[in-house]
């Protein structure tokens, strides 16, 4: 057990619909990244938080926002979701921001679209 | 601009025999190179990490990595394969630069087979 928490482990939804998944780092850990995995384009940098303050993005759509509160959880919302979005999308926490950090994964969400 | 190539998608190995995955980076900068590994169903887990310190580093479960600069690998060995070895390993990088995060490569599927 990693101790990063991710909720739910699965949810299925229809085309255009909006949902939310839920992190919560390990005990200590500052840092929160969101990764989207799919067959196609394997594992995927989103986003990357640090304290509440946005540290760092990769190849997050316009449709799809984060934030982190002040209690460190963080929340990924995924809007107007298209076929495509269908992934596994995994957070992951760290206690520092720098980029030789050991991450610490959750289990995943399943998205499917349907 | 930082990348990861995973040479090979998939190796089959037989128990007790050696593991060769292979890894390339590209960094602009003196980068950090790490290796996860992904069980079915499960999140994925930090096997070793190199930061410039020795060129030859070891990780959990027997696995290690040897950074070659002049080749820009970063190849993951380990002697004698285990039935539990059979996974999905990564090789990612980073370039230690600030606003960058990891960035993973397709993946490489071991079997191994009795």
């Amino acid at each position: 057990d990693s101790g990063v928490t991710q909720t739910p482990k699965h949810l299925i939804t229809a085309t255009g619909q909006r949902v939310t998944l839920r992190c919560s780092p390990r005990s200590g850990d500052l840092s929160v990244y969101w990764y989207q995995q799919s067959l196609d384009q394997g594992l995927q940098f989103l986003i990357q938080y640090y304290n509440g303050e946005e540290r760092a993005k990769g190849n997050i759509l316009e449709r799809f926002s984060a934030q982190q509160f002040p209690d460190l959880h963080s929340e990924l919302n995924l809007s107007s979701l298209e076929l495509g979005d269908s992934a596994l999308y995994f957070c992951a926490s760290s206690v520092g921001w720098g980029s030789n950090e050991k991450l610490f994964f959750g289990s995943g969400t399943q998205l499917s679209v349907l | 601009a930082q990348s990861v190539t995973q040479l090979d998608s998939h190796v089959s190995v037989s128990e007790g025999t050696p593991v060769l995955l292979r890894c390339n980076y590209s960094s602009s900068y003196s980068p950090s190179l790490f290796w996860y590994v992904q069980h079915p169903n499960k999140g994925l887990q930090l096997l070793l990490k190199y930061t410039s310190a020795a060129t030859l580093v070891k990780g959990i479960n027997g696995f290690e990595a040897e950074f070659k600069k002049s080749e820009t690998s970063f190849h993951l060995t380990k002697p004698s394969a285990h039935m539990s070895d059979a996974a999905e390993y990564f090789c990612v990088v980073s370039d230690n630069q600030a606003g960058t995060a990891l960035i993973f490569g397709k993946g490489t599927t071991l079997s191994v087979s009795s």
